[in-house]
C-alpha cells in the first residue's frame, strides 16, 4: 500500500503571499490531519478533516484553512504568509480519525517564508 | 486547553545505556500514543496504550500508562544507534484531537 504523499516537498515564499499544500492519504483512510512542526513548538495540531468535513481545529489564526475532497485528498492553505509560518507542515492520515487510530504521517512540506 | 508535557527535552547516552522519556498530563487521558521521528524523517507510530496501568513491550522498548491515566513512559533498554531520533507522546481526552508532547530528542554516542 502506498504511503501518505505530500506535495510540494519544499517551498519558498515571500511574506504576504499565500500557499497551498496538498496531501494524499493512504487508500481507504478517511481522515486527514495537519500539523505544523517547528523546533521551538514541536508538533502543533492545525485541523482534522473527515469525510470532507472539518472535525477538529487547533488554535491557529483564520489565515490557516483547509479542505478535503471526496477522494479524501486534502489541501491546506495559508494566506498572507508571515515569517513565523516557516515550518515543516505534516499531514497524517488514519482510518477513521479522531484520537484512537494510529496516524500515518507523510514526509512533510518544508515551507520557508522570506 | 489540554497540555501534554514531556521530559526530558534532550537526552544523550552512551550506546548500551538505558533511556527513559516521560509524558505527563494535567487531565485524565483516554489513550496515549507514542511516535518516533528519525532525523530528517517524519513521525512513525510505535504503540497505543488505553488501559490504566497498561504495560506493553516491543523488543527493547517498554511502554507504560499510569494508573491514573495521566502519565506515561517509554523505556529503551541497552540503546543502539538505530534508536536515535525524537520520541513523541500524544494523548487525548475522549475522541478529541491528539495533543503531542514536545518530544525527547535522543542522541547516542557509539
Amino acid at each position: 500500500k502506498a504511503g501518505v504523499t505530500q506535495t510540494p516537498r519544499y517551498l519558498i515564499k515571500t511574506r504576504g503571499q499565500q500557499v497551498t499544500l496538498s496531501c494524499s492519504p493512504i487508500s481507504g483512510h478517511r481522515s486527514v490531519s495537519w500539523y505544523q512542526q517547528t523546533p521551538g513548538q514541536g508538533l502543533q495540531f492545525l485541523f482534522e478533516y473527515f469525510s470532507e468535513t472539518q472535525r477538529n481545529k487547533g488554535n491557529f489564526p483564520g489565515r490557516f484553512s483547509g479542505r478535503q475532497f471526496s477522494n479524501s485528498r486534502s489541501e491546506m492553505n495559508v494566506s498572507t504568509l508571515e515569517l513565523g509560518d516557516s515550518a515543516l507542515y505534516l499531514c497524517a492520515s488514519s482510518l477513521e480519525g479522531g484520537s484512537t487510530y494510529e496516524q500515518y504521517f507523510g514526509p512533510g512540506t518544508r515551507l520557508t517564508v522570506t | 486547553g489540554q497540555q501534554v508535557m514531556q521530559i526530558p527535552q534532550y537526552q544523550h547516552v552512551q550506546e548500551g545505556e538505558d533511556f527513559t522519556t516521560y509524558c505527563n498530563s494535567s487531565t485524565t487521558l483516554s489513550n496515549i500514543q507514542w511516535y518516533k521521528q528519525r532525523p530528517g524523517g517524519h513521525p512513525v507510530f510505535l504503540i497505543q496504550l488505553v488501559k490504566s496501568g497498561e504495560v506493553k513491550k516491543q523488543k527493547r522498548l517498554t511502554f507504560q500508562f499510569g494508573e491514573a491515566k495521566k502519565n506515561s513512559s517509554l523505556h529503551i533498554t541497552a540503546t543502539q544507534t538505530t534508536d536515535v531520533g525524537t520520541y513523541f507522546c500524544a494523548g487525548s481526552q475522549g475522541a478529541q484531537k491528539l495533543v503531542f508532547g514536545q518530544g525527547t530528542r535522543l542522541t547516542i554516542n557509539p
